[in-house]
Parts: structure tokens; C-alpha cells; sequence
């Protein structure tokens, strides 16, 4: 079966630092990955994408970044967070069936970002 | 992308049934239908998933007119632990990625 896993589960960290999140699927292999965030009591926004090794497509231009090093890890990155940048970040993994569309996405368990 | 429109907010009552009605006239013909239920500081969970008429599976079932401009999540007898934000959404042309709204939140009392 298929696991998603992101870490860490909370963080807090001050104006200005960096920041990384990795997220890691197991028992499939080529999905789709996505960044999400939320905001407190507001519905998911999309921030990254990625097709495969390597492709990353953004949605939202901002000072965050996205790399697929590997088929089956995603990672979230920035070099100076902002106040704006705090959070519920979550990961998903989807993949296609067949010709007709139905990316169904299956998201991890979340890291909460704090930004002090 | 076809946008989707759902109520902000419900309330229901133990046992009840609940429909929450999706408006999506934009949708295209390679386009399905998914609703995924988020309870706070979770990810959101896939629930259902149809292309037109009736899907039903062992938590909901998913009406889909001729037309298929809206679709109905039918939670049947729900209960507490069934408060929840429930999302509608559309699969983008591509399948590469899906546009969440703010979805609907359920409140159900006992």
C-alpha cells in the first residue's frame, strides 16, 4: 500500500530563517506531487506541482521554492521566511487514471509552520 | 479550469441525512467529480468520485445530473465525528492538478 510522509509535523521558526520540508512516498511509483498550504480556517491553496524528476510548475509567485530530487521526494524550501509564510502545509501524491482526468490526490498528515 | 460553488457552512443533527449541493457549469467533458472531507490539522481524505449518474460507496453517495453542471454529496445518517470541511472539486484538463475551494463546513450536533 501506499504511504506519504512529511516531516516535521509542527515548526517554528523566526522571521528571516530558512526553511525545508520533505515529503517522501512509498509503494508507488512516478506520481504527481503537490504543495499545499493553508491559512487558519481557509481552504487549500496550491503552491507547487511536479509531473516527475526535476518539474516543478508553480502557482503562486512567492519566496518559496520546490525540488523533486528524487521520484518520490518533494521538498519545500525557503531562504528567508516571512510572517505571511505561517501555515498548514500539506503534501499530496496523485496519479493519473488512464485518458480521462482524475488526478485523485492523497495528502499527508501536514507540517504546521509558525513564522515568529 | 471549471470553478466550483458550494454553501460556506452547514448544520445537521445526528441521524439526519445531509446533502450538500456543488455547482460547477463550467466543466469539461474529460472533467470527474471528487469530494474529500478535512477534519482540523489533517489532510483532506478522498470520499467519493463519479463522472455522471449515481456513484454510491460505503461512506456517501454522489448524484450527478444529465448535465452535470452540480453534483449532491449524500452523507446518510450522519454523525458527530462526521463534522467536517467537505470539498468539491473538478479534475483539471490534464489531470495535472486540482483547484480546492473553501469548501462547506459541516457542523452536526447531537
Amino acid at each position: 500500500s501506499q504511504t506519504i510522509h512529511q516531516w516535521p509535523a509542527t515548526l517554528v521558526q523566526p522571521v528571516g530563517s530558512p526553511l525545508s520540508l520533505e515529503c517522501t512516498v512509498e509503494g508507488t511509483s512516478n506520481p504527481n506531487l503537490y504543495w499545499y498550504r493553508q491559512a487558519a480556517g481557509r481552504g487549500l491553496q496550491l503552491l507547487f506541482y511536479s509531473v516527475g524528476i526535476g518539474q516543478i510548475s508553480s502557482e503562486v509567485p512567492q519566496n518559496l521554492s520546490a525540488s523533486r530530487p528524487q521520484d518520490r521526494q518533494f521538498i519545500l524550501s525557503s531562504k528567508k521566511l516571512l510572517l505571511s509564510d505561517s501555515g498548514f502545509y500539506l503534501c499530496a501524491w496523485g496519479v493519473l487514471r488512464g485518458q480521462l482526468t482524475t488526478d485523485t490526490q492523497y495528502f499527508g498528515p501536514g507540517t504546521r509552520l509558525t513564522v515568529l | 479550469l471549471a470553478k466550483t460553488t458550494q454553501p460556506i457552512s452547514m448544520d445537521s443533527y445526528e441521524g439526519q441525512e445531509v446533502n450538500i449541493t456543488c455547482s460547477h457549469n463550467n466543466i469539461a467533458t474529460n472533467d470527474y467529480i471528487t469530494w474529500y472531507q478535512q477534519f482540523p490539522s489533517q489532510g483532506p481524505r478522498f470520499i467519493i468520485q463519479g463522472y455522471k449518474t449515481k456513484v454510491t460507496n460505503e461512506v456517501a453517495s454522489l448524484f450527478i445530473p444529465a448535465d452535470r453542471k452540480s453534483s449532491t454529496l449524500s452523507l446518510p445518517r450522519v454523525s458527530l465525528s462526521d463534522t467536517a470541511v467537505y470539498y468539491c472539486l473538478v479534475g483539471a484538463q490534464g489531470g495535472d492538478k486540482l483547484i480546492f475551494g473553501t469548501g462547506t463546513r459541516l457542523q452536526v450536533f447531537p
